[in-house]
C-alpha cells in the first residue's frame, strides 16, 4: 500500500540556521499538507498546497516558512532561520480528489526537528 | 473558526472491554467532515475511521465505530473488544469540507487510552 514519507526522521539544528524537511507524498495525491505537533501538544495545520502553490496557510506559517514542490515527487518544508520554539513533530500529508473534492488526509511518519 | 473538543485527556479500559471516547465540535457549516486518528508512541498519524457529514449512518471499521450526532455536534468513537495494540493517543479531527481541499485539519488535544491487560 503507497505511503507518505518523510526525510530524515530527526533533524537536529542550531538556532538561526535554516532547515528543510523533506515528504514525498503518495504518487497520485494532488493537495499536500505541513502540520507540527509541540511535543504534548495538539496537531496544527500549517499549510496546504496544490497545483504547484499554497491554498491555505495558517496563522503558524509566516514568513520564516516556505513551501515547495522542487520536483514531481518531492515536497518540501524550509524554515529560513530557526528558533527554538520551532522544535516539534513536522508531519505531511497528502491526499487524493474525490467526488466530493479532497478526500482523506494521509499521514507519513514525521520529522523530529530539535533546536539548540 | 472550528474548535474541536476531546474533553477526556486519559481514559483507560481492561483489555477485551468496550471502551468510548469523546469529542464535540463547534461550527457553523453543514458540510464537512470527522475523523479519528490514532498515535502510537511512535508518533505516527494513523487513520482509524472518518465520518461524512451529510451522511446519517454511523462509519464502522472492524472494531471501531463513531456515533455521529450532528445536531449535538458530537463525534465519539467506540472500540470493542479493545487489544493492548490500541493503547495510544487518540484525535478527534474537524475538516470543512468547502475548500475542496485547501483546507487543513482542526485537531482536539487528544485523549491518551491506556489498556490494562
Amino acid at each position: 500500500e503507497p505511503e507518505v514519507t518523510q526525510t530524515p526522521s530527526h533533524q537536529v539544528t542550531q538556532m538561526g540556521q535554516e532547515v528543510i524537511l523533506r515528504c514525498v507524498p503518495i504518487s497520485n495525491h494532488l493537495y499536500f499538507y505541513w502540520y507540527r505537533q509541540i511535543l504534548g501538544q495538539k496537531v496544527e495545520f500549517l499549510v496546504s498546497f496544490y497545483n504547484n502553490e499554497i491554498s491555505e496557510k495558517s496563522e503558524i506559517f509566516d514568513d520564516q516558512f516556505s513551501v515547495e514542490r522542487p520536483d514531481g515527487s518531492n515536497f518540501t518544508l524550509k524554515i529560513r532561520s530557526t528558533k527554538l520554539e520551532d522544535s516539534a513533530m513536522y508531519f505531511c500529508a497528502s491526499t487524493k480528489i474525490g467526488p466530493r473534492g479532497a478526500d482523506t488526509q494521509y499521514f507519513g511518519p514525521g520529522t523530529r526537528l530539535t533546536v539548540l | 473558526a472550528q474548535t474541536v473538543t476531546q474533553s477526556q485527556p486519559e481514559m483507560s479500559v481492561q483489555e477485551a472491554e468496550t471502551v468510548t471516547l469523546s469529542c464535540t465540535y463547534d461550527t457553523s457549516e453543514s458540510d464537512y467532515y470527522l475523523f479519528w486518528y490514532k498515535q502510537p508512541p511512535s508518533r505516527q498519524m494513523i487513520l482509524v475511521i472518518r465520518q461524512e457529514a451529510y451522511k446519517q449512518q454511523n462509519a464502522t471499521e472492524n472494531r471501531f465505530s463513531v456515533n455521529f450526532q450532528k445536531a449535538a455536534k458530537s463525534f465519539s468513537l467506540k472500540i470493542s473488544d479493545s487489544q493492548l495494540g490500541d493503547a495510544a493517543m487518540y484525535f478527534c479531527a474537524y475538516r470543512s469540507a468547502r475548500g475542496g481541499g485547501a483546507d487543513g485539519l482542526t485537531f482536539g488535544k487528544g485523549t491518551h487510552l491506556i489498556i490494562q491487560p
